[in-house]
């Protein structure tokens, strides 16, 4: 069983749609957990960062983390086109450098 | 300012060559850090340096791979021989930021081995 565990998709869904992206993990020494956008033959950029447990909102992005459950959640409200590429999570333990990403999910979202 | 500079972008060999791939970190970043991804396995650490030093090669897959980083500002990986398995794209990332673990990527090396 990989530590980090993401749906690769691909997901398809109409401009304006909220959209849900998950992770689980099995690792509960993980603290810090991250969500990372990759555009096509590009390098993934950080997009949200949360420490520990919680809700953390940017715009239109809200990054929830579930510790009890081991489960990470990135909402997208009022998608654009803008926003396809593919969603990686990331997540580290607390002192650690290395960080476990996900699987990664592709999103498109069709005007 | 310039982000992490990798060379070459793209990379097409044969089986048994040596390959090199390059990168320049973010002057300042003193965390560098070595990715390989592929459809099947995502994106998988291979390795990273801390001020230059290796610290973690444990997700080199074999003998064939080496890195280096002669100086704060270059690194080098290297696969020797080269085998299609192989075939992958290579990002390079930098950090200052040990305590949140934030990377700033390169936009990565195609490897193809015919």
């Amino acid at each position: 069983q990989k530590e980090v565990e993401q749906d690769p998709g691909p997901l398809s869904v109409p401009e304006g749609a909220i959209v849900s992206l998950n992770c689980t993990y099995s690792n509960s020494a993980f603290q810090y957990f991250m969500w990372y956008r990759q555009y096509s033959r590009k390098g993934p950029e950080l997009l949200m960062y949360t420490y520990s447990s919680g809700n953390k909102e940017d715009g239109r992005f809200t990054a929830q983390v579930d510790k009890s459950s081991k489960y990470i959640s990135l909402f997208i409200r009022d998608s654009q086109p803008s926003d396809s590429a593919t969603y990686l999570c990331a997540m580290k333990v607390q002192g650690a450098q290395k960080l476990v990403f996900g699987q990664g999910t592709r999103l498109t979202i069709n005007p | 300012d310039a982000g992490v500079i990798q060379s070459p972008r793209h990379e097409v060999t044969e089986m048994g060559q040596e390959v090199t791939l390059r990168c320049k970190p973010i002057s300042g970043h003193n965390s560098l850090f070595w990715y390989r991804q592929t459809m099947m396995r995502g994106l998988e650490l291979l390795i990273y340096f801390n001020n230059n030093v290796p610290i973690d090669d444990s997700g080199m897959p074999e003998d064939r791979f080496s890195a280096k980083m002669p100086n704060a500002s270059f690194s080098t990986l290297k696969i020797q021989p080269s085998e299609p398995r192989d075939s992958a794209v290579y990002f390079c990332a930098s950090s200052n930021r040990r305590n949140t673990g934030e990377l700033f990527f390169g936009e990565g090396s195609r490897l193809t081995v015919l």
